[in-house]
């Protein structure tokens, strides 16, 4: 149990569609990241937020965009759904920015299917 | 950029074997590096950590050390149990300022009775 939780588990959309994800992080914890599991595949990093703003981002279009809020929730919102976004989404969080010492803390996912 | 390269699976097991799953990076400066594990059906757990050369990293039975040398951090395990069956991820956060994790394929690991 990490205290990160995520919703909904399972989703299916259809392509061109627009989708919102959720994540609950533990209190305290002001960055929150966004990975992307492909089936059989290592997650990718998607962006990163630090106290409600994005700092960092991976090579994902700008169709992906998130959003944080300062009770520790967070949105991950995906327009215009391709086939090749299905995949499971990741979100953790962690206490501070920069220190490695802080445990990234994941949450379960959530599966996206887009048919 | 920064990279990950981690022996492809699966790798089956029976009880109380050896293990080892090979991992190493590319990266500039000193990156932080740790091992992640991912039980069916759950979200990735971390499992150890290294944050510089030559530490060794331990969990639950589990050890990786942290060479520059060979710009590896390979997992092992004395003996390993079913519940030990999972998926592992190699990954090394950068230096520097903000870094993203990279990380590796993942290894199936299946531990057999």
């Amino acid at each position: 149990e990490t205290g990160v939780t995520q919703s909904p588990t399972h989703l299916i959309k259809t392509r061109g569609q627009q989708v919102t994800l959720r994540c609950s992080s533990q209190s305290g914890h002001n960055t929150v990241s966004w990975y992307q599991q492909a089936l059989g595949q290592g997650p990718q990093f998607i962006f990163q937020y630090y106290r409600e703003e994005e700092n960092g981002r991976g090579n994902f279009p700008p169709r992906f965009s998130g959003l944080q809020f300062p009770n520790y929730s967070s949105e991950l919102n995906v327009n215009a759904l391709e086939l090749d976004d299905s995949a499971l989404y990741l979100c953790a969080s962690k206490r501070g920015q920069l220190d490695d010492t802080d445990t990234q803390y994941f949450g379960p996912g959530t599966r996206l299917t887009v048919l | 950029g920064n990279s990950v390269t981690q022996m492809e699976g699966p790798v089956t097991l029976s009880e109380e074997a050896f293990l080892t799953i090979n991992c190493t990076y590319t990266a500039t400066g000193y990156p932080s590096l740790f091992w992640y594990v991912q039980y069916p059906g759950e979200g990735l757990q971390l499992l150890l950590k290294a944050t510089k050369a030559d530490d060794k990293g331990s969990n639950k039975g589990f050890e990786a050390t942290y060479r520059k040398e060979t710009t590896s951090f390979h997992l092992e395990k004395g003996s390993v149990q079913v519940s030990d069956s999972a998926v592992y991820f190699c990954a090394l956060r950068g230096s520097g300022g903000y870094q993203k994790v990279t990380f590796g394929i993942g290894t199936k690991l299946q531990v057999i009775p």
